[in-house]
This record gives C-alpha cells, sequence and structure tokens, in this order.
C-alpha cells in the first residue's frame, strides 16, 4: 500500500524567506507526482506535476523535484509572499489507476 | 469557465436521514472521483468513475453509492448518515488516462458536511 507523508506538518516563516516543503512515498514506481495548493474552505488547485521521467518542474517561483529512488519530493517556493500561506499537499497514483494517495498536508504561514 | 461545481456547500444531516451530493463538470472529463476529507488524514477516496455508465470502489466506499449516467455528472448519495459521515467532500475530475498522460486532477470547492 502506497503511504505518502508530509513534514512538518506546520511552518512559519518571515516574508521573504525560501521555503523547502517535504514529501515521502514509500512505493517507488510512480507515474507521476502531483503537488497542490489548498486554501482554507477552497477546494484544492493542481500547481505542478512531475512525470516519473521528470526530475523536476517549474513555474515561476516554484519548483518540485522528484527522487524516485529514494521515495522523495521537494517543492521550494523562492521569496515567500503572505499570500502563499495555504495547505500544500502531495499526491501521488496507486499503481496504475488514477487513484491518488495524498499526503496530510503542510500548512505554511507566511508572516508579513 | 466552471470547471468542477459542487452543490450544496454546506449540509446538516440528522443520523438516519439521507441526501446526495452534486458534482457536474464541464471539461469533457472521462475521470471523476470523490475524496473525503478529515483533519490530519488527508484525502481519501471514496468512489470513482472512468466514464458514463463505469462506477468502482475507493478506499472508503461504505455508506456512499455513486452512478454516472452522464459524461458531466457524478453524484455521490449518503444512504443512511452517520456522525462519523462528518466530513469535508470533494468532487475532482480529469482525463481518464490521467495518469499516464500525466494530466492534473481538478477540484471542485467542496461541500461541508454535518451529521448530528
Amino acid at each position: 500500500k502506497q503511504e505518502v507523508t508530509q513534514i512538518p506538518a506546520a511552518l512559519s516563516v518571515p516574508e521573504g524567506e525560501n521555503l523547502v516543503l517535504n514529501c515521502s512515498f514509500t512505493d517507488s514506481a510512480i507515474y507521476n507526482l502531483q503537488w497542490f495548493r489548498q486554501d482554507p474552505g477552497k477546494g484544492l488547485t493542481s500547481l505542478l506535476l512531475i512525470q516519473s521521467s521528470q526530475r523536476e518542474q517549474t513555474s515561476g517561483r516554484l519548483n518540485a523535484s522528484l527522487d524516485k529512488s529514494s521515495g522523495r519530493s521537494t517543492l521550494y517556493i523562492a521569496a515567500s509572499q503572505p499570500g502563499d500561506s495555504a495547505t500544500y499537499l502531495c499526491a501521488v497514483p496507486l499503481g496504475n489507476d488514477y487513484k491518488l494517495s495524498f499526503g496530510a498536508g503542510t500548512t505554511v504561514t507566511v508572516r508579513a | 469557465n466552471a470547471g468542477v461545481t459542487q452543490t450544496p456547500k454546506f449540509q446538516v444531516l440528522k443520523t438516519g436521514q439521507s441526501m446526495t451530493l452534486q458534482c457536474a463538470q464541464d471539461m469533457n472529463h472521462e475521470y471523476m472521483s470523490w475524496y473525503r476529507q478529515d483533519p490530519g488524514m488527508g484525502l481519501r477516496l471514496i468512489h470513482y468513475s472512468v466514464g458514463a455508465g463505469i462506477t468502482d470502489q475507493g478506499e472508503v466506499p461504505n455508506g456512499y453509492n455513486v452512478s454516472r449516467s452522464t459524461t458531466e455528472d457524478f453524484p455521490l448519495r449518503l444512504l443512511s448518515a452517520a456522525p462519523s459521515q462528518t466530513s469535508v467532500y470533494f468532487c475532482a475530475s480529469s482525463y481518464a488516462d490521467g495518469v499516464k498522460a500525466n494530466s492534473p486532477l481538478h477540484f471542485g470547492n467542496g461541500t461541508r458536511l454535518t451529521v448530528t
């Protein structure tokens, strides 16, 4: 069974600091890994999807890396802003089916 | 673009009552799914569908029914509500070959359900 872990559960940083969010998974046979953002009272928004053949994916200030062999992914957010405050979740497919296994998320607070 | 639309946004039920959570998407996605989100537990898959007329169970299907008569709609039915079903429910959609096609999942804004 695929288990996805995100540590820490919560993180508070001053504005301008770089954020590093971690995601680990137990089964390395994955097609891809997705990072999502969830604002309070809202649904999840897909931020980045890294294919298994890729080592990293970038979008603006966001960069996600993937190391399948070690079962880890890291989401970097450069020069954090108060608007980056949200919960960030990672998810991987369960086997060949499009059924995602989610981590519990890291709640980020960026202090102005 | 409406994307994935869920109704209602909030609902309070008494134990034993039944109700249907609605989900509709306008992106012509073959794949649709229902998740529940509970504090500290992440999201857990309830049911999913890879196309009209096809449904299957996820991790936590007990107490829930689904059907998929059209590509656009995927309602979730609670047969006899229990306090353990108090949660936030999310509907999500993607292309059916989402895994291999590396297609991201699109979520609705959720339905917050309380069962007393």
